[in-house]
């Protein structure tokens, strides 16, 4: 069973405009969020991340929204820009201090058209 | 300023073969995690350790067996391949003074088991 889950694969944006990522997971015991992105033939990067006790978390064009009631959260990447083409994967952590681990999506490759 | 490096970047071992994936950082990171990701899913966590000589068991250890002898290096050994190892493993690594430090990813080794 997947605790985190991307439904799409991938998304197409014009460049310039909204990119809007969706992320859903199940379990109630997550406590923090994370948005990395990831180009090919390279590791995982950390993008920014949110706190289940906050709403929304702002890093220049990034913006997380968390909705607990709803148990999702989106990435906004406003505007889009082409460096932003890349898999994009939402990770959720459970459990305290060395006993914890992250909870992985499947990931959405987002392609920004020119 | 290198991070995480790990070699091999590829390798194609057979069924039954063994070899051992390199991870090391110079972060001074006192966390370090081994993951898999499979096409189409997100990363599962295979062992970590949250310093010299102290190792755990992830979400999908078996066939699998780490160390952790310094805090620079974690290696990642498989003893007796099978195809159902044929991934992309990344190695990782964290700053231990809170939970929510994000983590720092090298480039990964992709693995077919043939």
């Amino acid at each position: 069973d997947q605790q985190v889950k991307q439904n799409s694969p991938s998304l197409s944006v014009q460049e310039g405009r909204i990119s809007i990522l969706n992320c859903d997971y199940t379990n109630s015991m997550f406590d923090y969020f994370l948005w990395y992105k990831k180009y090919p033939a390279e590791g995982p990067t950390f993008l920014i991340s949110i706190s289940s006790i906050k709403d929304k978390n702002e890093d220049g064009r990034f913006t997380v929204f968390l909705n607990k009631s709803a148990k999702h959260l989106s990435l906004h990447i406003v505007p889009s820009q082409p460096g932003d083409s890349a898999v994009y994967f939402c990770a959720a952590k459970i459990g305290r201090d060395s006993n914890y681990q992250l909870i992985w999506g499947a990931g959405t490759k987002l392609i920004i058209k020119p | 300023n290198a991070g995480v490096t790990q070699t091999p970047k590829f390798r194609i071992l057979k069924i039954g073969q063994s070899m051992t994936l390199q991870c090391t950082q110079d972060m001074n990171h006192n966390y370090m995690y081994w993951y898999r990701q499979d096409p189409g899913m997100g990363l599962k966590l295979i062992y970590y350790s949250v310093g010299a000589g102290i190792t755990d068991k992830g979400e999908v250890p078996n066939g699998y067996n780490v160390s952790r002898s310094t805090t620079e290096d974690f290696p990642l050994r498989l003893e007796l391949a099978a195809p159902s190892q044929t991934s992309v493993y990344f190695c990782a690594s964290s700053a231990r003074d809170r939970s929510n430090q994000p983590q720092h990813f090298g480039d990964g080794t992709r693995l077919s088991i043939l």
